[in-house]
């Protein structure tokens, strides 16, 4: 029974380049959460998905950032024209129900993806 | 002022003393979770609680609701427990936007 899978774990990028991220929830788990970790400081939130649809992506930047958990295949985060700002450590996380304020089911992390921007 | 705060920030034991960790929050919430990161790897989730205490293995945590403070115990302290141990909110306002506190760093000396 695998848990959540991220790939690549580690991604090197140059100035400008894209970078994809890829998170496969535990099996059965339809509502994915991104965060990111920048060094030195904590977890943030970016971005919470269901299956085809995005919840809440308050926490992504407005540029050059995108999610996407489509039907079929895992969740992608797709950053485009890296800078090195982006250099972090990307954690997804997947749940069975949604984590609401009345049901905070329990929540499965994945190993992370470590951007870092030349 | 941080939603959440961590105490220590970074702790040294020696294997086998008994290892607390504080957070105290200022915002009301559903639930807490406490959270372990090795340097370099994922995140797990140790416990997840919304009143009283929990015990796994030689791990403790213990939540008090009006004084919204939680602690984190770890008994018989062993060089593997060396972690980051994160507490992350479920706050009322976006249940699913875990507020995370900024982990503190606990080293375990044989």
């Amino acid at each position: 029974n695998a848990g959540v899978m991220q790939n690549p774990r580690h991604l090197v990028r140059r100035r400008g380049q894209e970078a994809r991220l890829r998170c496969s929830p535990v099996k059965g788990h339809s509502h994915v959460y991104w965060y990111r970790q920048l060094p030195e400081e904590g977890l943030k939130f970016m971005v919470y998905l269901q299956k085809e649809n995005i919840i809440d992506e308050s926490g992504m930047p407005k540029e050059r950032f995108s999610a996407e958990f489509p039907k079929e295949g895992p969740s992608i985060l797709r950053i485009q024209q890296v800078v090195r700002g982006d250099s972090a450590a990307y954690f997804c996380a997947s749940s069975l129900t949604t984590l609401s304020r009345t049901n905070t089911g329990e929540l499965f992390f994945g190993e992370g993806s470590r951007l870092t921007v030349l | 002022k941080n939603e959440v705060e961590q105490s220590p920030q970074n702790l040294t034991a020696q294997e086998g003393e008994f290892i607390t960790i504080n957070c105290s929050y200022s915002v009301g919430i559903s639930a807490l979770h406490w959270l372990q990161q090795h340097p370099g790897g994922g995140i797990v989730s140790l416990f997840m609680l919304s009143s009283g205490k929990k015990k796994h293995g030689r791990l403790i945590a213990t939540i008090n609701i009006q004084e919204k403070h939680s602690s984190l115990h770890i008994t018989a302290s062993h060089p593997r427990d060396s972690a980051v141990y994160i507490c992350a909110l479920h706050s009322g306002g976006s249940n699913y936007k875990l507020t995370f506190g900024k982990g503190t760093l606990l080293t375990v000396n044989p």
